[in-house]
């Protein structure tokens, strides 16, 4: 059984520019979540996709976007990129969505710096 | 927002059991406590989950007050492997959605 992959592993860009991160989920899994984890922080919580449709949001703004494609896995855009969105970057996989799910499966991130 | 407290760190021995406590006072009726670990350069990882029993895993146990304002995670043995980030969380009603605090840095000594 594979888990939850995610590329590229390390990625640095200026202010201003666009990037694409990308995860795929574990075998069998419907679910994808994606969080943001600054530097000594928690992760937060910024979207959620089940089966190809957003399902749920966090406080980020719309430059931050997703997709989620029909083998589930899935790709986290950042337009416009600011300093302050240098951080890890976390997908996590689960199956089913709310209730039906018990734990998600992180994969070990992408680290993003913004120069 | 619904959020929780944990303190920043705490230190234990190796083979001894180790209390995490954390606060969530504005937690909803439908949230769970969830508890997850993240060592150094990893993702996090799933540790325990419940919403009002206590609970039991291969892993840890989760003890939750009666009015469920807070939870203590329980390692009952503290290895050197142990040694890590535990974040405590809460899922918001039936979401995908959760809410990590800051954390607890657990260190673990021989």
């Amino acid at each position: 059984e594979t888990g939850v992959t995610q590329s590229p592993t390390h990625l640095i860009k200026t202010r201003g520019q666009q990037v694409t991160l990308r995860c795929s989920s574990q075998s069998g899994h419907n679910t994808v979540s994606w969080y943001q984890q600054a530097l000594g922080q928690g992760p937060q919580f910024i979207f959620q996709y089940y089966r190809e449709e957003e399902n749920g949001r966090g406080n980020f703004p719309p430059r931050f976007s997703g997709l989620q494609f029909p083998n589930y896995s899935s790709e986290l855009n950042v337009n416009a990129l600011e300093l302050d969105d240098s951080a890890l970057y976390l997908c996590a996989s689960s199956l089913g969505s709310g209730i039906t799910y018990n734990e998600q499966f992180f994969g070990p991130g992408t680290r993003l710096t913004v120069l | 927002d619904a959020k929780t407290t944990q303190p920043n760190s705490m230190e234990s021995n190796e083979e001894e059991p180790v209390h995490l406590p954390c606060n969530h006072s504005t937690i909803s009726g439908t949230d769970y406590i969830h508890w997850y670990r993240q060592l150094p350069s990893q993702g996090p990882e799933y540790v325990i989950h419940g919403l009002t029993s206590n609970v039991n895993n291969r892993m840890a146990s989760l003890a939750i007050a009666e009015d469920r304002k807070s939870s203590t995670l329980i390692l009952h043995r503290a290895t050197l492997r142990d040694a890590a980030v535990y974040y405590c969380i809460l899922r918001i009603g039936n979401t995908g959605k959760l809410i990590f605090g800051q954390g607890t840095t657990l260190q673990v000594k021989p």
